[in-house]
Parts: structure tokens; C-alpha cells; sequence
């Protein structure tokens, strides 16, 4: 199917445990994002992608890792969950800079 | 970190009633001003995305203008219908950076 498709859509982990999120987009954008959702705060930048082999740091990025082998996925790994990571993730993609977002239907992750 | 401000935080207005909602940036070195609609257990989906001073953009009965040099946007929606109902997330994107960021959003309520 084409879009955005994040997986899984709910996980329960447990504290120290590594986890990884996946997103997959089928447009080759060139742009793709991490966020997460929490109460209070919005939607918060983890990390970006302009493109392959590039990432960059957003404004929370401690305790996460990602990748970006191939255009079309952009995994979130979680190295040592720590219970503040319980959050609601998204994944989103653009073909440009500035350009309208796309976003996955969310990870409801929860840390235990 | 860049700040985006949304207000009010929430409101609840009754069918028929017109609204309009805040959202402030910084006005130095802008790129873009997105809006977003994200209604309860989906993904947000994009209004608008805005790049010039001046803009106005419209979409049925929801519209939005741009203020680049006082750095405001604002979004408005005439007669408002219960199908309104949801959160109104605006996201700023300077030059400098890659990522949109979020402002926490308006949460609308609209009751028949």
C-alpha cells in the first residue's frame, strides 16, 4: 500500500530492554522524522533524515538511535528503555524542505 | 530550540460559532508556517502550508493568513460544525533547519 506505515502500532517493553520502531514510506521522500507525543508537550522532535546516510539530532534525541540505510525506511531504536520513554511516536515524511508532512499512524510505545 | 506558541490552549464554542485561533514564531530567517488538523486516534493531516508574507490560504469554511515580519499566523474557522471538533497544530520551519517544529496546539471542541 502506498504511505507511511509505522509498526509496530503497539509495544510494551520492559525498562532496559532495546526496542526498535519502524517506518516505511513508499514516495521516496527525501525527508523523514521522528517524533514523539506527549501529554502536555506537543509533538517533540527526536531525530530527521534529509536523506540516505544523513541524520540529524531534533530536541530530544537522548536514548535514541536511528538509521537510515535505504530512502524508504527510517528505524527508531530505543537502546535501554527507561519508562519516560513511554510516549506515543510518530513518523512523518516530506519530499522537501518545508513541505507538507505525512504522517504514520503512530507507536504507542509503553515502558514498564 | 525554537519556540512556537499556539493559543488559546483550548475552546469549546457552539455549532454555528466562528473562531479563530493563534500561532507565534519567530520572525527572523522564516521558511515556512504549516497548519494541521489532528483529530482523536488518527495521524495530524496537513491545512496549509504558507511561505509568503501576506498569505492566505483557504479551504472551505477554514482559513488562515500569515504575518511573516511580526511572526503570526492565524487560523480561522467559520461556522464552526461538531466535525471540527479537533486539535490545530501549526508547525514553523526557519532557514537554518530541516525539521518542522510544533507548537503544542488548540484543542477545539465544538458541541451541537
Amino acid at each position: 500500500d502506498a504511505g507511511i506505515t509505522q509498526s509496530p502500532r503497539y509495544k510494551i517493553t520492559e525498562t532496559g530492554r532495546q526496542v526498535t520502531l519502524m517506518c516505511h514510506q513508499t514516495w521516496s521522500h527525501s525527508y523523514m522524522f521522528w517524533y514523539r507525543q506527549d501529554l502536555g508537550h506537543g509533538l517533540r522532535l527526536i531525530y530527521y533524515s534529509a536523506a540516505a546516510d544523513i541524520t540529524d539530532k531534533g530536541e530530544v534525541p537522548d536514548g535514541y538511535v536511528v538509521s537510515r540505510s535505504k530512502t524508504e525506511n527510517f528505524p527508531l531504536t530505543l537502546e535501554s528503555a527507561t519508562r519516560s520513554q513511554t510516549s506515543v511516536y510518530f513518523c512523518a515524511s516530506s519530499s522537501g524542505q518545508g513541505g507538507e508532512a505525512f504522517f504514520g499512524q503512530g507507536t504507542r510505545l509503553t515502558v514498564v | 530550540i525554537l519556540n512556537v506558541e499556539q493559543s488559546p490552549q483550548s475552546l469549546h464554542v457552539q455549532e454555528g460559532d466562528s473562531t479563530n485561533f493563534t500561532c507565534s514564531f519567530p520572525s527572523s530567517n522564516f521558511y515556512a508556517l504549516h497548519w494541521y488538523r489532528w483529530e482523536t486516534a488518527k495521524s495530524p493531516e496537513a491545512l496549509f502550508v504558507m511561505t509568503l508574507n501576506g498569505d492566505e490560504k483557504k479551504k472551505g469554511r477554514i482559513s488562515a493568513t500569515l504575518n511573516t515580519k511580526e511572526g503570526y499566523s492565524y487560523l480561522y474557522i467559520k461556522g464552526s460544525q461538531p466535525e471540527d471538533s479537533a486539535t490545530y497544530l501549526c508547525a514553523f520551519k526557519n532557514q537554518a533547519g530541516t525539521a518542522l517544529i510544533f507548537g503544542k496546539g488548540t484543542t477545539l471542541s465544538v458541541s451541537s
